[in-house]
């Protein structure tokens, strides 16, 4: 069983809808991140949050913690090609060990 | 500033073989992490090692092993192979034993025939 489920697993959509990827625990994490990963490469760290209920924008993304640090979420406005790729959460529950969700695989067609 | 770098790419195992692989970390980073990511699956974690000792281990066995050497480069061994160790390898390093910023490196492509 996996500590952090991500929702949907594949998503394809075109340029220009919205989406949103889920995080869901039934452990708090001290911190959650979010990283994307395009084919041939390692995950690339997008953003860290680490207080419940906190929110945070980076351009197109928003990223927020669930107020019992237990889920996040990913909301990208208006997608394009360019977002296309695999989005993980991931975790520290009070330890050096990262814990990665499940992925969900994002493809935005033109 | 040389980001994190692995080798080799890809590699081609039989099973019962032994495997070596390697990385270098980041410019001024003494923290190095090792993960498995099976297809279409999230990373897991193997184990991390700080400053030359191994700093926390995930649900791997014995047979997963691994080595910092003081340029804080990393590898890891894993002997005996199975078919379920074909996976791509990542090492991520950071700095400082626990880090909210881990810079991930291509990974490895390893297949066991």
């Amino acid at each position: 069983t996996q500590l952090l489920e991500q929702s949907p697993q594949f998503l394809s959509i075109q340029e220009g809808e919205n989406l949103t990827v889920y995080c869901n625990s039934s452990s708090v994490f001290s911190s959650l991140q979010w990283y994307r990963q395009e084919p041939g490469e390692g995950p690339v760290l997008l953003v860290t949050v680490v207080t419940g209920g906190e929110v945070k924008k980076l351009k197109r993304l928003t990223f927020q913690f669930g107020d019992a640090r237990k889920d996040s979420s990913l909301h990208i406005t208006a997608a394009q090609p360019g977002d296309t790729g695999l989005y993980l959460c991931a975790g520290y529950r009070n330890t050096d060990k990262l814990i990665f969700g499940t992925g969900t695989r994002l493809q935005v067609f033109p | 500033e040389t980001g994190v770098t692995q080798s080799p790419t890809h590699l081609i195992k039989t099973r019962g073989q032994q495997v070596t692989l390697r990385c270098s970390s980041q410019s001024g980073h003494n923290t190095v992490s090792w993960y498995q990511q099976a297809l279409g699956q999230g990373p897991q974690f193997i184990f991390q090692y700080y400053r030359e000792e191994e700093n926390g281990r995930g649900n791997f066995p014995p047979r997963f092993s691994g080595l910092q050497f003081p340029n804080y480069s990393s590898e890891l061994n894993v002997n005996a192979l199975e078919l379920d160790d074909s996976a791509l390898y990542l090492c991520a390093s950071s700095h400082g034993g626990a880090s909210y910023e881990q810079y991930f490196g291509p990974g490895t492509r390893l297949t066991v025939t």
